[in-house]
């Protein structure tokens, strides 16, 4: 079974600065897809960015950027120019590709608290 | 717009009772899940359903029980053979590889 490890329980950010949060995880597929999911206050989940496993090139979104090294298992998620409104529970998760059968297919890690300082 | 609407917000449950929670989506989704949030923790899954009619189990089934009658709607009920339900439960749906999520509904034990 696929497991995804998110090995900071908590991380502090001072404003303007930059962050990177880890994650592992654990599969013997080739062709899955990563996410990372923020969660704030409101704890409604909001998706981050996404990577897909066979593409090589890390995905970006504005300041929001993924460093994937997919024989390592490692996908950690850096955020540049940190703002207050970065504060939140953030989630790597792991999903299969699509199979008519039925399966788990997307799997979470226990998250990292990011706290922003002013 | 198009979303994922749960509801409600906040419910409580007495001792013995049986609760319903409401997830309905109108994003023409297949597949729906459920999760169970407790506080600082990660999502763990309930049960989730790929058709209507059909659904699976997920890791802590027990004490849980939900129905898809149609591809919008899938409510869980929290009966009273779960002992412990005070948490977060977030509803979810899918097509192909993104995971979009309602706003979710605490439950608590009075």
């Amino acid at each position: 079974a696929q497991t995804v490890t998110q090995s900071q329980p908590e991380m502090s950010v001072q404003e303007a600065e930059t962050v990177t949060l880890s994650c592992t995880y654990d599969t013997s597929e080739s062709d899955y897809y990563l996410f990372w999911y923020k969660q704030p206050p409101s704890r409604q989940m909001i998706l981050v960015i996404r990577q897909e496993a066979y593409k090589q090139q890390n995905a970006t979104e504005n300041r929001f950027s993924v460093n994937f090294q997919k024989a390592a298992k490692s996908f950690s998620l850096k955020i540049s120019d940190s703002q207050l409104g970065d504060a939140a529970m953030y989630f790597c998760a792991y999903r299969t590709p699509y199979r008519d059968n039925y399966g788990q297919n997307f799997v979470f890690g226990p998250g990292t608290r990011l706290s922003v300082l002013p | 717009d198009g979303g994922i609407t749960q509801s409600p917000k906040y419910l409580f449950r007495k001792e013995g009772q049986n609760v319903t929670l409401s997830c309905e989506q109108n994003l023409n989704h297949d597949a729906m899940y459920w999760y169970r949030q407790d506080p600082g923790q990660g999502l763990r899954l309930i049960y989730y359903s790929q058709i209507v009619n059909d659904f699976q189990k997920g890791d802590i089934a027990e004490g849980y029980s939900v129905s898809r009658e149609k591809k919008e709607s899938f409510p869980l009920t929290v009966t009273s053979a779960q002992k412990n339900p005070t948490a977060f439960y977030l509803c979810a749906s899918s097509m192909s590889e993104k995971l979009f999520f309602g706003s979710g509904t605490q439950l608590s034990v009075l």
